[in-house]
Parts: structure tokens; sequence; C-alpha cells
């Protein structure tokens, strides 16, 4: 089962709102991602999570919060969003075993709009 | 810095031809490279990667690359193109630096096989 989950595809919100984006992994990989695409752009890094903790933070704004509860779950937290963060909000995951160069293995994203 | 170049944004190709999809790469070590695909509203799905080895990469779908290191590119190819295999195709390098799981994403390719 190569299979992330991501939930929910879609959602729109206002600036004022408080939303979660969730993402769930069952092959037992150590390492957890967040990406950001905008339409017709490649995906950007924004969190790295290796064994729950949070490794690499692309200088995302506060106004975005990453939790990793355990080792298959990764939520992002949302609030006080801007129309520009209007993207495809992309999760991932890959297995860490030391220097082997491991393959990240995307979910189908949520798309979110923000009013 | 590690980086990745595909020099366009759009190939088109007849149904039953060969395809080819181009990617160069600027990397400061030994290139860890891969080619995803992503479907219109659809997450990234995994094609193949080089890390060593043979130059010729066999992946998903029928799709291989040719990793050529004096050209310093890493091309994906298939025999015959399908109309299914129309979507847009990401070659993305693997970032230096321990501990580091990012990947740094080309601009992409739209590939349009055409009946």
């Amino acid at each position: 089962d190569t299979e992330v989950t991501q939930t929910p595809k879609h959602l729109v919100m206002g600036m004022t709102n408080k939303k979660s984006l969730k993402c769930e992994q069952h092959m037992g990989h150590r390492a957890m991602y967040w990406y950001k695409q905008k339409a017709k752009k490649p995906p950007e890094l924004m969190f790295v999570y290796s064994y729950e903790k949070l490794s690499i933070n692309e200088s995302v704004p506060s106004r975005f919060s990453p939790e990793c509860p355990n080792s298959s779950l990764l939520n992002l937290h949302l609030h006080a969003l801007q129309p520009e963060d209007s993207a495809l909000y992309l999760c991932a995951s890959s297995q860490e075993e030391g220097a082997m160069i491991e393959t990240q293995y995307f979910g189908p994203g949520t798309r979110l709009l923000v009013l | 810095a590690q980086s990745v170049a595909q020099p366009e944004d759009q190939v088109n190709v007849a149904e039953g031809n060969p395809l080819t999809v181009k990617c160069t790469y600027s990397v400061s070590g030994n290139p860890y490279l891969f080619w995803y695909v992503q479907y219109p509203n659809r997450g990234l799905q995994f094609l193949l990667k080089y890390i060593t080895g043979d130059n010729l990469v066999k992946g998903s779908y029928g799709f291989e690359a040719e990793f050529n290191k004096s050209q310093t590119s890493f091309h994906l190819k298939k025999p015959s193109a399908l109309v299914s295999d129309s979507a847009l195709y990401l070659c993305a390098v693997r970032d230096e630096g321990k501990g580091t799981y990012k990947y740094i994403f080309g601009t992409g390719t739209r590939l349009k096989v055409l009946a």
C-alpha cells in the first residue's frame, strides 16, 4: 500500500476562519511533508517532519501551523489566511533509512480557496 | 545550489510516436534525480529515480529516463505515447545536505498526446 490520503479534497474559507488539513499514511514512513502548489507552478516545500519532529520550515508565515501528532498523521492548521494562499496543498511521505535516497509518495492534495 | 531546468513548457506528440521530455540539472555533488507525473486535479505520482548505477532507468507505465553525466541531463522517454499519458511532468533533484529530504522541482512540462 503506497497510499497517502488527504482530507478534505476541497476547502473554501474566509480570511477570519480557522480550518485544518489532514494527511495520513500507513506505510510506516517516518518523514512527512507539506507542499504548496499554485496554478501552473511546481510544488514548493513548506515543512518537513522527521520522526514526528519539525526538521525543515521553509520560512512559512505563522498563519500556517503544522502538527504531527503521531507517525501516521500530519495536520496543517490554517488561521487568518489571505486570498493569495489559495492553492493546492500536497502532503507527501518517505521512509528514512540513513543515507538511502527514498522516494516521496504524494497524496491527491487539498484544493484551498480563501475568500 | 541544486537546480533542475525543464526547457519546454509543452510538448505535443502523436499517439503511438516516441516521446521525450527534457530535464537538465545542476548539482554540486552526486545527483539524485526523480521524475513525477501529475494528472489534472491530482497529486504527484512517482515514475522513476536515478541514484547510481545504470544510466538507463526504467520506471512505471513504460517510462524510462537516460542519465547523461557529460550533458547533465535526465530526459524522460517512452517508445510509444498514449493519449492517457497527457499530463504535467515534473523533474526533481534532491537537495544537498545531511538530514535534508528536500526536493527541488523543475517548472514542469505539459505533455499533450494527440489521437
